[in-house]
């Protein structure tokens, strides 16, 4: 199984809702990475999660709160989000977070496809 | 200037045309992917390199890492090629990722 699934894959909410968007993997990853992509651009990287802890906040507003229960899932929690906050918002994983020539630059990241996002 | 920069940013080719989208990183790097998105936003992880040349099907990636500059060429071109190509890089001091702007190519029948 090498696939990482998100849901919902479409989702629509107000300025003052509460949603939450889901990630999940079975490929054994220890790093999972949140990432935000408007139209026509590339994807910006938001939290990286290695082994279960936040070792990356890309100074993201405290609106996206993220949350790793265990290393299989990834949450992405959402608050009080603004009009600009509508974006595609893409999750990834990867057997680890270090890695390079060390170990032989055989570490990539698998990507989820996506939940489209739109605030009104 | 931005880390990883591509060209074409749009490019149109007619069915059965051979594609090369280029792509030049200013950063270390211990891997370069090619990646492709299709309008539903998913991304397809093509190629991850780090050396030399990689084909798959109609698909061959090439990097020269002495000279910081990757490319991806399509043979035999097809409308289902479609899509966003972005090459990204993996930083040579941990596993984060940086995009380049991506090259939309439109293939007509």
């Amino acid at each position: 199984d090498t696939e990482v699934t998100q849901t919902p894959k479409h989702l629509v909410m107000g300025m003052t809702n509460k949603k939450s968007l889901k990630c999940e993997q079975h490929m054994g990853h220890r790093a999972m990475y949140w990432y935000k992509q408007k139209a026509k651009k590339p994807p910006e990287l938001m939290f990286v999660y290695s082994y279960e802890k936040l070792s990356i906040n890309e100074s993201v507003p405290s609106r996206f709160s993220p949350e790793c229960p265990n290393s299989s899932l990834l949450n992405l929690h959402l608050h009080a989000l603004q009009p600009e906050d509508s974006a595609l918002y893409l999750c990834a994983s990867s057997q680890d977070r270090l890695g390079g020539l060390a170990a032989g630059g055989r570490i990539e990241q698998y990507f989820g496809p996506g939940t489209r996002l739109t605030v009104t | 200037k931005n880390e990883v920069e591509q060209s074409p940013q749009n490019l149109t080719a007619q069915e059965g045309e051979f594609i090369t989208i280029n792509c030049s990183y200013s950063v270390g790097i211990s891997a370069l992917h090619w990646l492709q998105q299709h309008p539903g936003g998913g991304i397809v992880s093509l190629f991850m390199l780090s050396s030399g040349k990689k084909k798959h099907g109609r698909l061959i990636a090439t990097i020269n890492i002495q000279e910081k500059h990757s490319s991806l060429h399509i043979t035999a071109s097809h409308p289902r090629d479609s899509a966003v190509y972005i090459c990204a890089v993996r930083l040579s001091n941990n596993n984060d990722m940086r995009f380049g702007a991506g090259t939309r190519l439109t293939v007509k029948p």
